[in-house]
């Protein structure tokens, strides 16, 4: 059965700290994984990782996918209580693009 | 800018009720999902659509049905809605092969 893995499922630190978020997957045919980040309302969009070894960046946000070791995470450095949030992994697995989520890391980042 | 759009942001129902929750995208994409959210469960598929009139079952399918009849629209439903329906329900939708998910507000409905 296809799944995805979050862990921690909480954290909390101080603002200004560095978190590494991680993700696995069990897939039969993995073919992207994805993070979102979620505050009040819906998902909204970071990262899609297809290929293994490339960092993708976003000002303080950063991804990097492993396609051998089967993992992703998600680095967040100089952290604000602005990125309090639930961290949210998914993937396409399988060729019907069956999306499924990890249960999520809530972030809560103290002042 | 891609819109979902769900028509209802929150329900109040009584158990055995029939419940139709509407999901409207404006972008033509060809794949749409429902998702319910509780807490400490995360995100879990209920439906998706790859197609007009194509529809799979996700992972927790039971007690619930979908629609498709135009690309446009994919609609729950709860035949007959039970207190353990009780939840966040989001309506998502992309391109075919394509990776980003755009999802709609969220419809938050209460069984009694």
């Amino acid at each position: 059965e296809d799944k995805v893995v979050q862990s921690p499922l909480s954290l909390v630190v101080h603002e200004g700290d560095t978190v590494t978020l991680n993700c696995s997957y069990e897939v039969t045919n993995f073919r992207s994984l994805l993070w979102y980040k979620q505050e009040k309302k819906a998902p909204t969009f970071l990262f899609m990782l297809t290929s293994s070894g490339i960092e993708k960046k976003s000002g303080r946000l950063s991804s990097i996918l492993d396609k051998k070791e089967l993992f992703s995470i998600l680095n967040i450095t100089a952290t604000q209580t602005g990125d309090s949030a639930v961290y949210l992994c998914a993937g396409p697995m399988n060729r019907d693009d069956k999306i499924i989520f990890g249960k999520g890391t809530r972030l809560h980042i103290l002042p | 800018d891609v819109k979902v759009t769900q028509s209802s942001r929150y329900l109040v129902k009584r158990t055995g009720e029939k419940v139709f929750l509407e999901c409207v995208q404006d972008m033509d994409h060809e794949n749409m999902f429902w998702y319910r959210q509780d807490p400490g469960l995360g995100l879990r598929l209920i439906y998706f659509s790859y197609d007009v009139k194509m529809k799979e079952k996700g992972d927790i399918p039971e007690g619930y049905s979908v629609s498709r009849e135009k690309k446009e629209r994919f609609s729950l439903i709860l035949e007959s809605a039970s207190t353990n329906q009780t939840s966040m329900y989001l309506c998502a939708s992309r391109r075919g092969g394509t990776g980003e998910l755009f999802f709609g507000e969220g419809s938050r409905l209460t069984v009694l």
